[in-house]
């Protein structure tokens, strides 16, 4: 089956520094990608939605300055959080689609990051 | 625009028994419907989903849902729990046009031996 990997599993910074969380689509080809935050006991909440070679498309409520995103292959997308603060400290997964628009509905997840600031 | 309502945040069931886990959507449009699978400090895996065609769909896991237009409901059913059924669990729907993704707020799954 797809298998998406994201890197890494766990991190730990300082308040106002930045992370890159990074998503890979292992052994397929993802044209979309999509980033999800998950709070403690709570569904997955859309951030944004990362297209390969364009810029992400941002949910409403999502600060694109403050989570960027970066789309450069079609097997990897980067979610950078600038600036961190306590309360960005959260479940973030990814996802991906395998193929074309239109061609597959299913979206395979990463095993997530957990994102720590102090 | 799509959502799900997930009744039941917490079902506890024995080992053995039948798992019955509630979902209801809303939809505009013909709805995709999935069912996703979580672990503790895990990302999610799909157990089963509907696009088209049969309306009783087969999972892994030995997971089943039925999608019934007229009730708008995708319900989850396990007939023998098993101790590694214990997980939280998501339902999903989709218009199947840009993949987007609405999930319900999750059913926590406990199996009592």
């Amino acid at each position: 089956g797809a298998v998406v990997s994201q890197h890494p599993s766990r991190v730990i910074c300082k308040s106002g520094t930045s992370v890159k969380i990074e998503c890979r689509s292992l052994d397929f080809q993802a044209t979309t990608m999509f980033w999800y935050r998950q709070f403690p006991k709570q569904s997955l909440m859309l951030m944004a939605t990362s297209n390969e070679g364009s810029k992400a498309t941002y949910e409403q409520g999502v600060e694109k300055d403050k989570f960027l995103i970066n789309h450069a292959s079609l097997t990897l997308s980067t979610l950078t959080v600038t600036s961190a603060h306590p309360e960005d400290s959260s479940f973030y997964i990814c996802s991906a689609v395998e193929g074309p628009l239109g061609y597959q509905e299913t979206q395979y997840f990463g095993p997530g990051t957990r994102l720590l600031v102090l | 625009a799509q959502s799900v309502t997930q009744l039941g945040s917490h079902v506890s069931v024995s080992e053995g028994a039948l798992v019955l886990l509630r979902c209801n959507y809303s939809s505009s449009v013909p709805p995709y419907l999935f069912w996703y699978v979580q672990y503790p400090n895990q990302g999610l895996q799909l157990l089963l989903k509907y696009t088209t065609g049969a309306t009783l769909v087969k999972g892994i896991n030995g997971f089943e849902a039925e999608f019934k237009k007229s009730e708008t409901s995708f319900h989850l059913t396990k007939p023998s729990a098993h101790m590694s059924d214990a997980a939280e669990y998501f339902c999903a729907v989709s218009d199947g046009s840009d993949y987007k993704l609405s999930f319900g707020a999750g059913t926590t799954v406990t199996v009592r031996a």
